[in-house]
């Protein structure tokens, strides 16, 4: 069965960098659009960014400068750092896997997330 | 524009229809793709596609679209279908962007 595990620190103070790993078991890792999504309490979800097998990369504009992604094929991993962070980064970081399906025929384009780690609660506090 | 707009809330009456809707311009290329989540839970993908439904998702859900806005429909409503709802899209104007709507809080009465 398909499932991403994720890990890294829970407790972080501001000006330090934010460091999660998610692995994937029972399934391929190309094909696919490895995201991050986060959501902080009481609140709703916001897209991070993405990493492809190769390593491509697309960063949500309001973050890249802090945000570096990284893959480890060997390992069926990938990895989320955002630097610099401050109580607004506090939140649930999840990682998902990304589809993104051309129906050339039809010009259709399908986008959608369709497995989720269990999440990670990240606290911002000094 | 990378914007998606959603209902804030949403109630229905146990066993009626409810609409879900989701709008932006994103949507006029690209599908919205629906996620269900509940109180302390990851979300889950309900629908995703013109109407396609993963495995183990009831058909009392659907999806729907048109122009720049994106329904879900959830037909006879059952209390364990109250959640937020969320919807998203990808940017179309090239810059390969994801983007969630702001959530929908559906209750089921």
């Amino acid at each position: 069965q398909v499932q991403l595990q994720q890990w890294g620190a829970g407790l972080l103070k501001p000006s330090e960098t934010l460091s999660l790993t998610c692995a994937v078991y029972g399934e391929s890792f190309s094909g696919y659009y490895w995201s991050w999504i986060r959501q902080p309490p009481g609140k709703g979800l916001e897209w991070i960014g993405e990493i492809n097998h190769s390593g491509s990369t697309n960063y949500n504009p309001s973050l890249k400068s802090r945000v570096t992604m990284s893959v480890d094929t060997s390992k069926n991993q990938f990895s989320l750092k955002l630097s610099s962070v401050t109580a607004a980064d506090t939140a649930i970081y999840y990682c998902a896997r990304g589809n993104l399906v051309v129906v050339p025929a039809a010009i259709e384009f399908y986008w959608y997330f369709d497995l989720w780690g269990r999440g990670t609660l990240v606290t911002v506090s000094s | 524009s990378s914007e998606l707009t959603q209902d804030p809330a949403v109630s229905v009456a146990l066993g009626q229809t409810v609409r879900i809707t989701c709008q932006g311009d994103s949507l006029r290329s690209y599908y919205a793709s629906w996620y269900q989540q509940k109180p302390g839970q990851a979300p889950v993908l309900v629908i995703y596609g013109k109407n396609n439904r993963p495995s183990g998702i009831p058909d009392r859900f659907s999806g729907s679209s048109s122009g720049n806005t994106a329904s879900l429909t959830i037909t006879g409503a059952q209390a364990e279908d109250e959640a937020d709802y969320y919807c998203n899209s990808r940017d179309s104007s090239g810059n390969h962007l994801g983007v969630f709507g702001g959530g929908t809080k559906l209750t089921v009465l």
